[in-house]
């Protein structure tokens, strides 16, 4: 089974532009999550979207936005992109099955590094 | 918000030495995860813990699910130069909540 998938891999930009992320989770999966990965924050929660809803959010602002398709397939937007902005973006897919059941475990993606200049 | 304190934030081992890193929160967490980064990649997972009380190995690797359900710990046995890498604790809610609150994460070096 092919794992989760991401596209681009590199991405530069300037700031005040926007940039679109995606994310193919495992076949079968219904839920995905987004992080971004920074040397001086580490891993922190951007959303989740599980049956094109987003279900739950992460402390960051509204220039963050995601959408999921029917197909479970994810897209990530930034708009108005600031310095901060630089950091390793990551999507993890699971079943998102009843709590402690395993099938919440989360699988991630190589992500998408994005440096704005 | 949550937090989970991961310790220790590097460690310098020989091949062949036992290492053991450990994570704790104020929290409590229903699943407890570990997963292991590679430079420029993403993180895999080595173990999932989904009961208090619960040990679980995975080859060289053994983690444990605190009693409290407020810490865990991952012990890799007999070190060898491809366990280089940052590992991280990762704790996810109880109630069925998707996201993932990560420890720092303990980069490993190993002398061969």
């Amino acid at each position: 089974k092919a794992g989760v998938t991401q596209t681009p891999r590199y991405l530069i930009k300037t700031r005040g532009q926007q940039v679109t992320l995606s994310c193919s989770p495992i076949s079968g999966h219904r839920s995905v999550s987004w992080y971004q990965q920074t040397p001086g924050q580490g891993l922190q929660f951007l959303f989740e979207y599980f049956s094109e809803t987003q279900r739950n959010k992460g402390n960051f602002p509204g220039r963050f936005s995601g959408r999921q398709f029917s197909n479970s397939r994810s897209e990530m937007n930034v708009s108005t992109l600031e310095l901060g902005d630089s950091a390793l973006y990551l999507c993890a897919s699971s079943l998102s099955g009843t709590s402690g059941s395993g099938q919440e475990t989360q699988y991630f993606g190589p992500g998408t590094r994005l440096l704005v200049l | 918000g949550q937090q989970l304190n991961q310790s220790p934030q590097s460690m310098f081992i020989q091949e062949g030495e036992d290492v053991s890193m450990n994570c704790t929160s104020s929290s409590i967490f229903n699943t407890w995860l570990w997963y292991k980064q590679d430079p420029g990649e993403g993180p895999v997972l080595l173990i999932a813990l989904y009961k208090a009380g619960e040990l679980t190995s995975n080859g060289r690797l053994t983690a444990q699910f605190g009693i409290t359900r407020k810490d865990s710990f991952l012990n890799i046995s007999a070190s060898i130069p491809s366990d280089v890498g940052i590992y991280f604790c990762a704790g996810q809610l109880q109630g069925g909540s998707e996201k993932l609150v990560f420890g720092k994460g303990t980069k490993l070096t190993v002398n061969p």
